[in-house]
């Protein structure tokens, strides 16, 4: 069963942003990821933050982190066609190579 | 450099059958690990590996055995098959449990057991 939890489907339209949703249910100390799975490939890291952190930046991808709520989100600014495909949350603890995976998220982008 | 290579991509088997799902990887990776990626239920942990001679269940680990004789290969065997073991393998790789040593994901084995 997953301890990390996502809502399954997200639509949008080319240009405007995308948030997609996760909680997670770990303590104090996680790591927490954001991975981007496009049709019939593996999935490939986007982008990850530590708990002690409020907000990671990264080009188009904001990550906001609500450690009150234990909620991640992933913030997709001027959304684009090839950014349609699945993106799953993750979360780890520190020195622990065990990775627990939400359902993932699938974003279609509408032109 | 290949990073993490599956094969087969695709496989049919019948009920009853066994087969052995590859993986590789050429980054001297310790940890490597199997996954089943069923719709709507993310990625359940198969069995994993934290470096050669190595290995340990995961989630769902019934039906299938490992091995990992050297650093490189971390195949997956199905013992027999059966029809809910349809679903997409992956298997994954990381070099240390720091926060950016994320995972290093193969491009999956489709496998259909009729």
């Amino acid at each position: 069963g997953e301890d990390v939890e996502q809502s399954l489907f997200l639509s949008v339209r080319e240009g405007d942003s995308s948030v997609i949703n996760c909680t997670y249910t770990d303590s104090s100390s996680t790591y927490l990821y954001w991975y981007k799975q496009e049709p019939g490939a593996g999935l490939q890291l986007l982008t990850y933050i530590f708990s002690n952190m409020d907000m990671k930046q990264d080009q188009r991808l904001t990550v906001l982190l609500n450690k009150k709520d234990k909620h991640l989100s992933l913030r997709i600014a001027d959304t684009q066609t090839g950014d349609s495909a699945i993106y799953f949350c993750a979360e780890r603890e520190p020195n622990n190579n065990d990775m627990r995976f939400g359902a993932g998220t699938r974003l279609t982008v509408k032109p | 450099n290949a990073g993490v290579t599956q094969t087969p991509k695709f496989q049919v088997l019948k009920t009853g059958q066994s087969m052995t799902l590859q993986c590789a990887q050429d980054m001297n990776h310790e940890y490597m690990s199997w996954y089943r990626q069923d719709p709507g239920m993310g990625l359940r942990l198969i069995h994993y590996s934290v470096g050669a001679g190595i290995t340990d269940q995961g989630e769902v680990p019934n039906g299938y055995n490992v091995s990992r004789s050297t650093t490189e290969d971390f195949p997956l065997r199905l013992l027999s098959a059966a029809p809910s073991q349809t679903s997409v393998y992956f298997c994954a790789s990381s070099s240390g449990t720091g926060v950016g040593y994320g995972y290093t994901f193969g491009s999956g084995t489709r496998l259909t057991v009729v």
